[in-house]
């Protein structure tokens, strides 16, 4: 176990649904990171926040959003879902610049 | 804009034998850090060094070390007395600049394969 958590594990949407990935950061951790690996790619940055302030915003789609609640715990918002967003979703967290981050388990999205 | 760049796309290793990554990165920056991270195949991502750019000394953990060129942007992993356990993909990754922040470029990646 990481200390970083994510759910679900995997999901299994239609196209054109909408779904919430979840993330608790490891304890202590101020900073929460998105990340999305396509199959057999890198990983790609998707959004930062730390202490519930968005802090850098990467290759993000306008139908993707994000937030950071009062406790650290943190949100991925997915809508209008297409085959082509069918990937693993990273949750990372880190305590300061440079520490190296500790990523969650991810989950596994896959729009049918 | 960073970026990194690996350009091995697989290589494979006899059991017990080394074996070098290659990573080379762009930047501007002058202060930063360089990661490599494991992806075995539950897909799990797990750090596996880390070097900060000031330091000149080169990282070690264990069976694992790199070889850091600064001026180069050269950032190789070389992996000594190779295990099964070893067989996974690997990323390169920079972040820690004053431009790129906490978050990190990761590489396209390295499929290493150990051979029994």
């Amino acid at each position: 176990d990481s200390g970083v958590t994510q759910t679900p594990k995997h999901l299994i949407t239609a196209t054109g649904q909408r779904v919430t990935l979840r993330c608790s950061p490891r304890s202590g951790d101020l900073s929460v990171y998105w990340y999305q690996q396509s199959l057999d790619q890198g990983l790609q940055f998707l959004i930062q926040y730390y202490n519930g302030e968005e802090r850098a915003k990467g290759n993000i789609l306008e139908r993707f959003s994000a937030q950071q609640f009062p406790d650290l715990h943190s949100e991925l918002n997915l809508s209008s879902l297409e085959l082509g967003d069918s990937a693993l979703y990273f949750c990372a967290s880190s305590m300061r610049v440079g520490g190296g981050y500790t990523f969650g388990s991810g989950t596994r999205l896959t729009v049918v | 804009a960073q970026t990194v760049t690996q350009s091995q796309p697989e290589m494979s290793v006899q059991e017990a034998e080394t074996v070098t990554l290659s990573c080379t990165y762009d930047t501007s920056e002058s202060n930063y850090y360089l990661f490599w991270y494991k992806q075995p195949p539950s897909r799990q991502m797990i750090l596996v060094i880390r070097q900060e750019a000031y330091k000149q000394q080169n990282a070690t953990e264990n069976r694992f070390s790199v070889n850091f060129q600064k001026a180069a942007k050269s950032f190789s992993l070389k992996i000594s007395d190779s295990q099964l356990g070893d067989t996974a993909m690997y990323f390169c990754a920079f972040g820690g600049g004053v431009t790129s922040g906490s978050r990190l470029t990761f590489g396209e990646g390295t499929q290493l394969t150990v051979n029994p």
